[in-house]
């Protein structure tokens, strides 16, 4: 079965410094990954995926992650935080059941950005 | 870009009353939509998918006869708790997909239910 574990439920970092949210998953096949973002109060919203083309995807706001076979991990980076990237983030796995592609979400991470 | 509105944002209704919840994609057809729970502070967890003029497929430990979904156009599903109880208070969100150029996931900014 097809499935994605965060590693950490908070991460904090200082304001201007590197931003690592961990996640690997578990897949009988390649599997398609994202990552999505939630802000308070706010809607979901696609940060990046990647769906088999090149293994390091750039996405939105400075993000970028790396799909690496080997270690079944697809984390989430960003060189330098702002105090607007204080958000819950979820890495999320799309997983073929039932007759439909559904997404399955990761236990989330929540960011906290220190000044 | 792809566009769902969830509404209403926020409800409050009384034990033993049935609340309506619409999520509408507004700039393209969605054959599938997705409703989804999430819990405070945790993860969203899937509750049903629908397609389009067929009935919802639950996942497992859902109670389809609690929660009711319509899946009647390519533009409007709608999630319904019935005999809400103080336990279905939670925050709801859909998300929509399409075909073609709108195949991805479109969510809703959600509703939070608040059963009193």
């Amino acid at each position: 079965a097809q499935s994605v574990t965060q590693l950490d439920s908070h991460v904090s970092v200082s304001e201007g410094t590197p931003v690592l949210l961990r996640c690997n998953y578990s897949s009988s096949y390649s599997p398609s990954l994202f990552w999505y973002v939630q802000h308070p109060n706010k809607g979901l919203q696609l940060l990046l995926k990647y769906t088999s083309a090149a293994t390091l995807v750039k996405g939105i706001n400075g993000f970028e992650a790396e799909f690496k076979k080997s270690e079944t991990s697809f984390h989430l980076t960003k060189p330098s935080a702002h105090m607007s990237d204080a958000a819950e983030y979820f890495c999320v796995v799309r997983l073929f059941s039932g007759g439909y592609n559904k997404l399955i979400f990761g236990a989330g991470t929540r960011l906290a950005v220190h000044p | 870009g792809a566009v769902v509105s969830q509404h209403p944002s926020r409800v409050i209704c009384k034990s033993g009353t049935s609340v309506k919840i619409e999520c509408r994609s507004l700039d393209f057809q969605a054959t599938t939509m997705f409703w989804y729970r999430q819990f405070p502070k945790k993860s969203l967890m899937l509750m049903a998918t629908s397609n389009e003029g067929s009935k919802a497929t639950y996942e497992q430990g859902v109670e389809k006869d609690k929660f009711l979904i319509n899946h009647a156009s390519l533009t409007l599903s709608t999630l319904t708790v019935t005999s809400a109880h103080p336990e279905d208070s939670s925050f709801y969100i859909c998300s929509a997909s399409g075909t073609g150029v709108n195949y991805g996931y479109t969510f809703g900014s959600g509703t939070r239910l608040t059963v009193v």
